[in-house]
């Protein structure tokens, strides 16, 4: 699987910016996407999710978008804050409740 | 709500050593996963149960690795002999059913020496 956190893909944005995270996921047989944030010291937690047909859903402040032609996730968060910063992951669900987790982007916001 | 608790939250050991994880999830949850964390990577699956019945352990390194969850409740995962690249973040997940939300524990963080 892909390595992050030591030499962890980093995006860093000022505080109330607007944030993108890409991820590209494996298996064009997922119908199911999440979006997890991870804390320091922390178990991931939901964000927002999207099925695969959907190309687009939003949640307050962020928005998910799915290419399924290149299998393509984005996350996109609106007025980035402090309270942002942690490690993003997408999943996908290639079999039956199975979770499969991507690259993980580590965002950093400064004020 | 109480959300998943694990323990312990951190764990020292010597390879050859054996470990053990203690997960309770949610109550009323009937599927729990356990996942493994290595610094640096997203969570890798290594066994689900759904009730007292493993559904995937496909992952699971049988040889060193078993999990149980007898009373369809609480979970416990062990670890017989460590190895050094057994090092990571054990993470305790819980669902209510299958194909429902997933909420993780804050995990165990294991150092194998």
């Amino acid at each position: 699987g892909e390595s992050v956190g030591l030499h962890l893909p980093t995006l860093s944005v000022q505080e109330g910016d607007n944030s993108i995270i890409n991820c590209a996921y494996s298996n064009s047989a997922s119908d199911y996407f999440i979006w997890y944030k991870q804390e320091s010291g922390k178990g991931p937690q939901f964000i927002i999710d999207i099925r695969s047909n959907m190309d687009k859903r939003q949640g307050q402040r962020v928005t998910v978008l799915l290419n399924k032609t290149v299998k393509h996730l984005s996350l996109q968060i609106a007025a980035t804050q402090p309270g942002d910063s942690a490690v993003y992951f997408c999943a996908e669900t290639p079999g039956f409740q199975k979770l499969v987790f991507g690259t993980g982007t580590r965002l950093l916001v400064s004020p | 709500e109480a959300g998943v608790a694990q323990s312990p939250r951190y764990k020292i050991i010597e390879k050859r050593q054996s470990v053990a994880f203690w997960c309770n999830p949610i109550s009323g949850h009937a599927t729990l996963y356990w996942y493994q964390q290595i610094l640096g990577q997203g969570p890798k699956l290594l066994i689900q149960f759904q009730n007292n019945g493993v559904v995937d352990d496909s992952q699971l390194p049988k040889d060193r690795f078993s999990a149980e969850r007898l009373k369809g409740v609480d979970s416990t995962l062990k670890i017989q002999p460590a190895k050094l690249e057994d090092s990571a973040v054990y993470l305790c997940a819980s669902s209510l059913l299958v194909n429902n939300e997933q909420f993780f524990g804050p995990g165990t963080r294991l150092t194998v020496l």
